[in-house]
């Protein structure tokens, strides 16, 4: 397993504003992954952070929105951008350690509130 | 209709009960079968991980898999109060992870 930290643990923002969230985690890992947990929900994919090059998004979720940065193998950070009350939700970022996606690691999210 | 289906609880049990927590799943072309349990403001922790049919045994845990039937089963045995959590199932396929809804499980003392 890895050890994985989120910064912040929550905030509290107001509509119109952006917050990044970064992800730290203490090996290198090739895939990192961003998800939404929304109240009462299950976790949602929203994409997968790549090294080197651009993130790759599910349905439903764009660039413009949720920015994502990958600059190496043990950092990524997720902008929420233009914030909406809607967008109040439980983000968490995971890793997975043998690149092949099935078993990954979760940090312990950002719970984010958006007045 | 979703791809995993997870009856979202609450569910409460004494302690010392078996408990048994359920997913069903609608794609034939899912590999790979997780157990996650998630603590109150914490992330979620994988507990098992299974891949084929049949069962597999950690503990007082045990996943089942039943192809056939598109189901999935975790038993939790002589459990706890510290078995309160919520429990996730997962199911991998093209490179991504689904997830249920999640059940609320509470064992109480």
């Amino acid at each position: 397993s890895a050890v994985i930290s989120q910064k912040p643990s929550r905030d509290i923002c107001q509509r119109g504003t952006s917050l990044t969230i970064q992800c730290q985690v203490d090996s290198q890992v090739t895939m990192m992954f961003w998800y939404r947990q929304q109240p009462g929900q299950s976790l949602t994919l929203i994409a997968t952070a790549n090294q080197g090059s651009e993130a790759t998004y599910e349905s439903g979720f764009v660039i413009d929105k949720f920015p994502i940065s990958r600059p190496n193998l043990t950092f990524s950070t997720l902008t929420v951008s233009n914030m909406s009350p809607e967008d109040s939700s439980i983000y968490l970022c995971s890793v997975d350690m043998l690149a092949g996606g099935d078993e990954q690691f979760f940090g312990p999210g950002t719970r984010l509130t958006v007045l | 209709q979703k791809e995993v289906e997870q009856d979202p609880g609450p569910l409460s049990v004494p302690e010392g009960a078996i408990v048994s927590l359920n997913c069903t799943y609608s794609n034939s072309a899912f590999q790979y079968f997780m157990w996650y349990r998630q603590y109150s403001r914490k992330g979620p922790e994988l507990l098992m991980y299974t891949y084929s049919s049949g069962n597999k045994e950690d503990g007082r845990f045990t996943a089942q898999v039943d192809k056939s039937s598109k189901y999935i089963s975790l038993f939790i045995r002589d459990s706890q109060p510290s078995d309160s959590a919520t429990y996730l199932c997962a199911m991998f396929q093209g490179g991504k992870l689904i997830f249920g809804q999640g059940t609320e499980l509470s064992v109480k003392p």
